[in-house]
């Protein structure tokens, strides 16, 4: 029973636009969520978090947005750069620390 | 980076034989964790470490044991490996902030295991 799901196995979107991830989870204990970004032969690497007491985080050309009624997250990269190709897992963060991940979103950003 | 290294980096290996993974890491993290990734699954927590010789399970951990006997080193062992533990391994470490506020996990590089 996945607990965290990411519906779109891949998404690719022109350099200059906006990529658009999404993100679902089912347990409302979750209070905390995370993206990662990962190369092939490499490890994942933090993007970005957002706790849940808040319904926005920016960082530079990444934004991540939490919907706490709708339990649904997103992660929008403005303007996407072909560096940004890379698979992107959200996660969520139980009380104790420990992080359910979704299976993962393929990005391809187009020259 | 997080100084955070896995040891073996792939490792090919026969159906039934025994299989340990290290993971080390040089931050003096409280928390260490070993996840697998497989295509469809993203990463699955197979068990972690919240200090030496502390180890819980995570969400797949049947077959898998593992060991903290240093802060520095998390050891994740099959003992008799199977063909579907094929995938790639990957340890985590992290640290929870002062006030009990979340830290991020940082991960090591990862392990590719085929089993025959």
């Amino acid at each position: 029973d996945q607990q965290v799901k990411q519906n779109s196995p891949s998404l690719s979107v022109q350099e200059g636009r906006i990529s658009i991830l999404n993100c679902d989870y089912t347990n409302s204990m979750f209070d905390y969520f995370l993206w990662y970004k990962k190369y092939p032969a490499e490890g994942p690497t933090f993007l970005i978090s957002i706790s849940s007491i808040k319904d926005k985080n920016e960082d530079g050309r990444f934004t991540v947005f939490l919907n706490k009624s709708a339990k649904h997250l997103s992660l929008h990269i403005v303007p996407s750069q072909p560096g940004d190709s890379a698979v992107y897992f959200c996660a969520a963060s139980d009380p104790t620390g420990k992080l359910i991940f979704g299976q993962g979103t393929t990005l391809q950003v187009k020259p | 980076d997080a100084g955070i290294t896995q040891s073996p980096r792939h490792k090919v290996t026969e159906t039934g034989t025994p299989v340990t993974l290290r993971c080390h890491q040089t931050e003096n993290h409280r928390y260490m964790y070993w996840y697998r990734q497989d295509p469809g699954h993203g990463l699955r927590l197979i068990h972690y470490s919240y200090g030496v010789k502390d180890t819980d399970k995570g969400e797949v951990s049947d077959g898998y044991s593992v060991s903290r006997s240093k802060t520095e080193d998390f050891l994740l062992t099959l003992e008799s490996a199977t063909s579907s533990q094929t995938s790639v391994y990957f340890c985590a470490i992290s640290e929870f902030l002062a006030g009990g506020q979340y830290n991020e996990q940082f991960f090591g590089p990862g392990t590719r295991l085929t089993v025959l």
